[in-house]
């Protein structure tokens, strides 16, 4: 079945570090990967979107890669600052034609520390 | 940037209650909205994909019955908990697409905690 793993553990790091995110995923062929921020108690933010013919993507401090022979994606965050802290999903999307559902991996919750 | 509203943001009622939940998208037309549920420190998990002006696909496992689903126009989707218990206490976010194809992120409300009694 299909499967999407991002670290469970939380990522602590000091402020002004690089965090990076590890997305794996099995039994899928992803034409694209989504990464969202999502807040307590608050829904998912869209972040950034990458194609899997794009080996990298970035967005001011935010920079996604896409490896589909190893089937991960990175997301990293440069010179990281407290209001970084959040939870980071990812999800992959496979091409099935009109309307597509997107399913989440567990996420990853990064806390930076000042 | 496209905005989806979610209302109530928490419910907190008495078991054996129905509760409806409304999700609009208020800057743009989506003929599919989505609704997840999330528990604790767990991942969205997708309940059902809504469209519009026919019936709601369920994710295996969802009962249609239990979560009544209603798409009535391109920007409002609603999602009825029908006689609620305790164990259907959750997250509840739904989230919608501003285009068609797999290239379009999703945008989510702010969610509704629902707390059965």
């Amino acid at each position: 079945s299909q499967k999407i793993e991002q670290n469970s553990e939380a990522l602590n790091i000091q402020e002004g570090k690089t965090a990076t995110l590890t997305c794996n995923y099995t039994n899928y062929s992803p034409a694209y990967l989504q990464w969202y921020r999502q807040d307590p108690g608050r829904g998912p933010v869209f972040l950034l979107l990458i194609r899997e013919n794009e080996k990298e993507k970035r967005k001011e401090r935010l920079k996604v890669t896409f490896d589909t022979t190893l089937k991960q994606s990175l997301f990293h965050i440069t010179a990281s600052q407290p209001a970084d802290s959040a939870t980071y999903l990812c999800a992959p999307e496979p091409i099935s034609g009109g309307y597509n559902k997107l399913i989440f991996g567990a996420g990853t919750r990064l806390a930076v520390h000042p | 940037g496209a905005v989806v509203s979610q209302h109530p943001s928490r419910v907190i009622c008495k078991s054996g209650t129905s509760v409806k939940i409304e999700c609009r998208s208020l800057d743009f037309q989506a003929t599919t909205m989505f609704w997840y549920r999330q528990f604790p420190k767990q991942s969205l998990m997708l309940m059902a994909t809504s469209n519009e002006g026919s019936k709601a696909t369920y994710e295996q496992g969802v009962e249609k019955d239990k979560f009544l689903i209603n798409h009535a126009s391109l920007t409002l989707s609603t999602l009825t908990v029908t006689s609620a218990h305790p164990e259907d206490s959750s997250f509840y976010i739904c989230s919608a697409r501003a285009g068609l194809g797999a290239n379009q992120p999703q945008h989510f409300g702010d969610g509704t905690r629902l707390s059965i009694l």
